[in-house]
């Protein structure tokens, strides 16, 4: 079945510091989204994608749709320390059912 | 984005018993969502909670297993049946509102279930 990868698993940086994280896939997708989720919370919605190509800013989160639609990309500019969380990915699957296939998550924890 | 409560936050259960989950949405919602959180793991969809009918479910999960309920736009339940430790997971609902934001889905707080 398909499946999304995350990388990387985990980071550790110094608040300040910017974060890239990726997610990639052997299929095509039409929608990205991208989570982030804290511990005993459930995932908050942090970006929607729906062209290749998009990129698309929430703040100091910025999120990209790859060229190949089998990626996306997202960055954290100037990390703080509630930036703490695990971020997932999450692709359409198949396209036109409005469900989605969960990526295997970055885990990011912030040095103060 | 809609408001999404679960019921129970957590619960710690008892090897070969029940426990159904309910999930509350503020608004009526087209598409709602049941997935499964195991610990330290990602999100994997259980099934999609059909209004007036009965889900849809993914491969590796059946009806007699976690059986679904949607009565109406608002509400629905997931019965986790007859727990083993295996069973032990975060269940979490979600919905799209397809009249809205097409194709962005929204989470509940999740319900931390512990089998015993």
């Amino acid at each position: 079945g398909q499946q999304l990868n995350q990388s990387p698993q985990s980071m550790f940086i110094q608040e300040g510091e910017d974060v890239s994280m990726n997610c990639t896939s052997s299929s095509i997708f039409n929608t990205w989204l991208w989570y982030k989720q804290e511990p005993g919370e459930g995932p908050v919605l942090l970006i929607a994608l729906y062209k290749a190509g998009e990129l698309t800013s929430n703040g100091r989160l910025t999120a990209q749709f790859g060229i190949t639609r089998k990626d996306s990309f997202l960055n954290i500019s100037a990390s703080i320390p509630s930036d703490v969380g695990i971020y997932f990915c999450a692709g359409e699957a198949p396209s036109g059912t409005y469900k989605y296939i969960f990526g295997t998550g970055t885990r990011l924890k912030v040095l103060a | 984005s809609a408001v999404i409560s679960q019921k129970p936050s957590r619960d710690i259960c008892q090897r070969g018993t029940s426990l159904t989950i309910q999930c509350q949405v503020d608004s009526q919602v087209t598409m709602m969502f049941w997935y499964r959180q195991q610990p330290g793991q990602s999100l994997t969809l259980i099934a999609t909670a059909n209004q007036g009918s009965e889900a849809t479910y993914e491969s590796g999960f059946v009806i007699d297993k976690f059986p679904i309920s949607r009565p109406n736009l608002t509400f629905s339940t997931l019965t986790v049946s007859n727990m083993s430790p295996e069973d032990s997971s975060i269940y979490l609902c979600s919905v799209e509102d397809l009249t809205g934001r097409l194709y962005e889905q929204y989470f509940g707080p999740g319900t931390r279930l512990t089998v015993t």
